[in-house]
């Protein structure tokens, strides 16, 4: 099976923009989780998606938003961007295995680089 | 809530040297254990997970890791690393009933020659 693909890896945005990211799950998987990844502040989680709908939020401002569609494709979407979201933006899928012991596989992630 | 601790930021070892990444947790609630290890520019990837059974839980690359309870502890071990173990190893842990996982700050493994 393919791995979790992640979309752009790289990208140089500036202060105030936005930003869309996109990760694409391991086929079959229907949970998709994003985390942040800084030197400052290590991993971070930031949101799950399972069947469109979010599950969970961490604890990040509301300029920090995502979605999933039908195919378990997952976007996440920073609005208004700071110097301070620079970072690593990691996406991961999971199959949701009953009784929570399913694995999480992560993507390679996307450098965003705020100028 | 669960919180994670790598007491160890940087590990420099010699090749064919044993080593030990440290980890404990502390959670209210049961959890699953993970170790994570990425390479630069790379994603992380599982290295090997503990669910329930046995305690100690082996990847296929000769790493093992050992569940203690008691001490709420998961430790990492290799007998003997390569150049190639080089990498940033991440200890996480996840609620039983949950899907988030909650990392430590990660342990910057380097083997030297």
């Amino acid at each position: 099976k393919a791995g979790v693909t992640q979309t752009p890896r790289y990208l140089i945005k500036t202060r105030g923009q936005q930003v869309t990211l996109s990760c694409s799950p391991i086929s079959g998987h229907r949970s998709v989780s994003w985390y942040q990844q800084t030197p400052g502040q290590g991993l971070q989680f930031l949101f799950e998606y399972f069947s469109e709908t979010q599950r969970n939020k961490g604890n990040f401002p509301g300029r920090f938003s995502g979605r999933q569609f039908s195919n378990s494709r997952s976007e996440m979407n920073v609005s208004t961007l700071e110097l301070g979201d620079s970072a690593l933006y990691l996406c991961a899928s999971s199959p949701l295995i009953a009784g929570g012991s399913d694995t999480q596989y992560f993507g390679p992630g996307t450098r965003l680089t705020v100028l | 809530a669960q919180s994670v601790t790598q007491l160890d930021s940087q590990v420099p070892v010699f090749e064919e040297a044993p080593v030990e990444l440290r980890c404990n947790y502390s959670s209210s609630v049961s959890v699953y254990l993970f170790w994570y290890v990425q390479y630069p520019n790379q994603g992380l990837q599982l290295l090997l997970k503990y669910l329930s059974g046995s305690t100690l839980v082996e990847s296929i690359n000769g790493f093992e890791a050992e569940f203690n309870k008691s001490q709420t502890s998961f430790h990492l071990r290799k007998p003997s690393v390569h150049i190639s173990d080089t990498a940033e190893y991440f200890c996480a842990v996840k609620e039983t009933s949950g899907s988030r996982l909650t990392f430590g700050e990660g342990t910057q493994l380097t083997v030297n020659p």
